[in-house]
């Protein structure tokens, strides 16, 4: 089926350096993906919607200086957290529409951030 | 704006049981409505979505639910549970649009006692 990963699966960083996230939908492509970022025992929260060829569009509240999003390709979207702090720490996980199979959305695994 | 409400934060049954899971939305039009469940430190698996027809949708794992439109709900059911079942269960609604953005409820944590 339809497979949405992400790496890594675990970082850490020090406060005050940047990370890379990446997406990837591996067997279709994928012109809308998916930021979220879900803190221990919470729910899912959208921060920003990637669109490729295009500016992401990001949601109310997050910072996209902070959270820089790049949809470079049909296959691969990034989520560059800088100048992280502790209390960028968290799951983030991305998602992606799979147009040819009636706009479903597959979720990636997850990466987990944490800031020293 | 969309919503999505999941009453129950936490919930216990005995291998065996049945099981149903509330979900409540608030949209203005025909919502798309999903089910997924997440084991802990994993990514989200779906398990079934609803965006129109039979309103009585099958998923995987052996996994059912209704779309009751007059109570806004989406209710998520299993006859029988299995201990593997023990997860977060998360209730999303996806706008009819074409970016398919979804809102999540808070989520319902299932313990399976055998």
């Amino acid at each position: 089926g339809a497979v949405v990963s992400q790496h890594p699966s675990w970082v850490i960083c020090k406060s005050g350096t940047s990370v890379k996230i990446e997406c990837r939908s591996l067997d279709f492509q994928a012109t809308t993906m998916f930021w979220y970022r879900q803190f221990p025992k919470q729910s899912l929260m959208l921060m920003a919607t990637s669109n490729e060829g295009s500016k992401a569009t990001y949601e109310q509240g997050v910072e996209k200086d902070k959270f820089l999003i790049n949809h470079a390709s049909l296959t691969l979207s990034t989520l560059t957290v800088t100048s992280a702090h502790p209390e960028d720490s968290s799951f983030y996980i991305c998602s992606a529409r799979a147009t040819w199979r009636g706009n479903t959305i597959y979720f990636g695994e997850g990466s987990w951030l944490t800031v020293v | 704006a969309q919503s999505v409400t999941q009453p129950d934060i936490h919930i216990t049954v005995s291998e065996g049981a049945s099981l149903e899971l509330r979900c409540n939305y608030s949209y203005g039009a025909t919502p798309y409505l999903f089910w997924y469940v997440q084991s802990p430190g994993q990514g989200l698996q779906l398990l079934l979505k609803y965006f129109s027809g039979d309103t009585l949708v099958q998923g995987i794992k052996g996994f059912e639910a209704e779309f009751k439109r007059s109570q806004s709900s989406f209710n998520l059911r299993k006859p029988s549970v299995h201990w593997s079942d023990a997860a977060e269960y998360f209730c999303a609604v996806g706008s009819t649009g074409t970016a398919s953005k979804l809102t999540f409820g808070t989520g319902t944590r299932l313990q399976v006692t055998l």
